[in-house]
């Protein structure tokens, strides 16, 4: 069973549409996150849910909303799509919030926008 | 807030040879050092991590060195093998709330082992 899950695996969209990618982690996990890795690979911390509330929501532009729907739940919805946009997208889990939670990341999401 | 630098940026070596890859912090309030490996188009994966209450850590050809002081960790590979190619990442976390959960990530090292 997968620990970490997204949907989808690739994304190719224009410039100024809205789309989503969904996490799911079936771990039993209490907090989960979103990190955007660009093509430098530096990997940055977007948002982070503890059970269902964020925690943490780093300096990103308001077009990206997330959603907790449930605990093992985390999904982005991103409007008005910017090519600076394009990167791969990881959500992760771990049992707790604080120091010593080992993360698990999904398989990521990567987004092209043309 | 926390600032991880972490070098060098790119590393090669002869299979073999050992690696080490440093990284530096500036929070005290960093407790947790977890090493991420990430093969190429894949997940970033935790291989080795090490507390504030602990020195050194060592698993099998991995091990890693903290100098809480210096506010320093290193990651150490032995006897490195092809498959030890990839992208290694250092992170450091917060103790307790504050700013609980988030993890600052170094800009990674791309290690080559040549055959």
């Amino acid at each position: 069973d997968t620990a970490v899950s997204q949907t989808p695996k690739y994304l190719v969209t224009q410039m100024g549409n809205d789309k989503s990618i969904k996490c799911e982690q079936n771990l039993g996990h209490d907090t989960m996150y979103w990190y955007k890795q660009d093509s430098k690979k530096f990997l940055k911390i977007m948002f982070s849910y503890n059970n269902k509330e964020l925690i943490i929501n780093e300096t990103v532009p308001n077009r990206f909303s997330p959603k907790s729907p449930d605990k093992a739940h985390l999904n982005l919805h991103i409007n008005s799509l910017e090519l600076g946009d394009s990167a791969v997208y990881f959500c992760a889990s771990s049992q707790g919030s604080g120091g010593g939670n080992e993360q698990f990341f999904g398989p990521g999401t990567r987004l092209t926008v043309l | 807030g926390e600032n991880v630098e972490q070098h060098p940026s790119t590393l090669s070596v002869q299979e073999g040879d050992s690696a080490v890859i440093k990284c530096t912090y500036s929070d005290s309030a960093s407790n947790y050092f977890p090493w991420y490996k990430q093969e190429l188009g894949k997940r970033p994966q935790l291989i080795i991590d090490i507390r504030s209450n602990v020195g050194e850590k060592k698993d099998q050809r991995i091990a890693v060195t903290l100098n809480k002081t210096a506010k320093h960790f290193s990651l150490h590979i032995t006897e490195t093998q092809p498959e030890d190619s990839a992208v290694y990442f250092c992170a450091a976390r917060p103790r307790g709330n504050t700013n609980a959960g988030k993890s600052t990530f170094g800009d990674g090292t791309t290690l080559t082992v040549k055959p």
